[in-house]
Parts: C-alpha cells; sequence; structure tokens
C-alpha cells in the first residue's frame, strides 16, 4: 500500500502558484520524497526528489517539514499544462535500493485542475 | 534520446480471448517494470525485471498473465484468457541500476 496520503483534487488559477501537500507521517529515515505527475493519455513523469531539505528545479520547488512527516509540491506559476494528477511517493534513493526496492508504490494522487 | 516505446496503444478484445503488449526500453536500462492502471487509481506494478531476471512478480495473477524478457532488452506482457476486470492501461517503464523511473505512453487495453 501506498504510505502517503494526498488530497483527492485542487483547483488552481493559471499564473499563481499551485501547492500541493502530502503526508508521509511513516516515512523511514532512509526513504525519500519523491513526486510524479501523469498528464491525461501519457505515463506519468519525474519532478523532483528530496531527502530533509528544500529542493528546487526547473519544474517545481520541494518543501519538506522538519520532522519529515509532511512535504509540499509547489509549481510557481501554473499554467493550463500543468493540469494532472501527482503522485507523492517515499521509497529508498535511486540507486540504493536494490532488487524490488526500486519500485515505486503509487497511491491515487492529487487531480490538479488548472483554470484559466 | 528515445524513450519508452510501447504498442499497441489501443486493443479491444472480448472476454476469454487473449492479448499481447510490447515494450523497448531505453537503451541500456536493466531494470523494466510493467505496471496496471485500472480507471481512477495510480499504477500497480505487476512484475519487475532486472535484466532478464525477474525481481518481483508477486502481484502478477500468474494464472492468466505472464511477461518475459528473454534477451534482457525488450519485453512482452500476456493475458490468456482476459477478463472484464483486465480493462485497464499497461504501462512499461525502465530504469538505469534502479534509478529514475521513465515511463512509456502506455497500452489501454477494453475486453468487452
Amino acid at each position: 500500500d501506498a504510505k502517503t496520503t494526498q488530497p483527492p483534487s485542487m483547483d488552481c488559477a493559471e499564473g499563481r502558484a499551485a501547492n500541493l501537500p502530502c503526508n508521509h507521517s511513516t516515512i523511514s529515515g532512509n526513504e525519500y520524497v519523491y513526486w510524479y505527475r501523469q498528464i491525461h493519455s501519457q505515463g506519468p513523469q519525474y519532478i523532483i526528489h528530496g531527502l530533509k531539505n528544500n529542493e528546487t528545479n526547473e519544474m517545481a520547488s520541494l518543501i519538506i517539514t522538519e520532522d519529515r512527516k509532511s512535504s509540499t509540491l509547489i509549481l510557481p506559476h501554473a499554467t493550463l499544462r500543468d493540469t494532472a494528477v501527482y503522485y507523492c511517493i517515499v521509497r529508498v534513493a535511486w540507486g540504493l535500493g536494490g532488487g524490488s526496492q526500486g519500485n515505486l508504490i503509487f497511491g491515487k494522487g492529487t487531480k490538479l485542475s488548472v483554470k484559466p | 534520446e528515445a524513450g519508452v516505446a510501447q504498442s499497441p496503444r489501443y486493443k479491444i478484445i472480448e472476454k476469454r480471448q487473449s492479448v499481447a503488449f510490447w515494450c523497448n526500453p531505453i537503451s541500456g536500462h536493466a531494470t523494466l517494470y510493467w505496471y496496471q492502471q485500472i480507471l481512477g487509481q495510480g499504477p500497480k506494478l505487476l512484475i519487475q525485471f532486472q535484466n532478464n531476471g525477474v525481481v518481483d512478480d508477486s502481484q502478477l495473477p500468474k494464472d492468466r498473465f505472464s511477461a518475459e524478457r528473454l534477451k534482457g532488452v525488450d519485453s512482452t506482457l500476456k493475458i490468456q484468457p482476459a477478463k472484464l476486470e483486465d480493462s485497464a492501461v499497461y504501462l512499461c517503464a525502465s530504469s538505469l541500476n534502479t534509478g529514475e523511473l521513465f515511463f512509456g505512453e502506455g497500452s489501454r487495453l477494453t475486453v468487452l
């Protein structure tokens, strides 16, 4: 089962920041937080991941609380193309999870609708 | 760089018929995954290969599903006989030594 809890849906106005929350209260010390998104009729796409420090890349920012029990994915200026289902997943780090630990366990995610 | 290729994109069959899906991973990716995604749910792992060996097939319904990756490159997933509840999108993903997973666009199966 997925180890994360996310709201089923959220709306965001185009051009505004989209803040997607995720709870992962049972996260282990060696587990990272990963975010993927799935645009309609496509496969999931990697966005970002982090352990305990905040992370930023060209797509998004990831804010992880100090106790690591929750995190927020931030899309700073949402566009209509950001409409998708966003999945928050906890897993051991890339390259460290041998065997079946390489798998991603998906929950139902958050359906983000960006509106004009 | 070419992504993960899957075919066919769409398939409609009647129950009790058989179907096969094909996946060609990104070149050099040793790990290959097949996921099943039922409408409204997140993807669920069916089977994971490392080169041509099976790492995890614990959630594969082995009475009707089979998968192979004979030469450690491309892979096929077969369903025989299909049931109504097998209607789903079948996603293939690959990774380099359990690194970031790259997904294909999926094969949508409708069982009537």
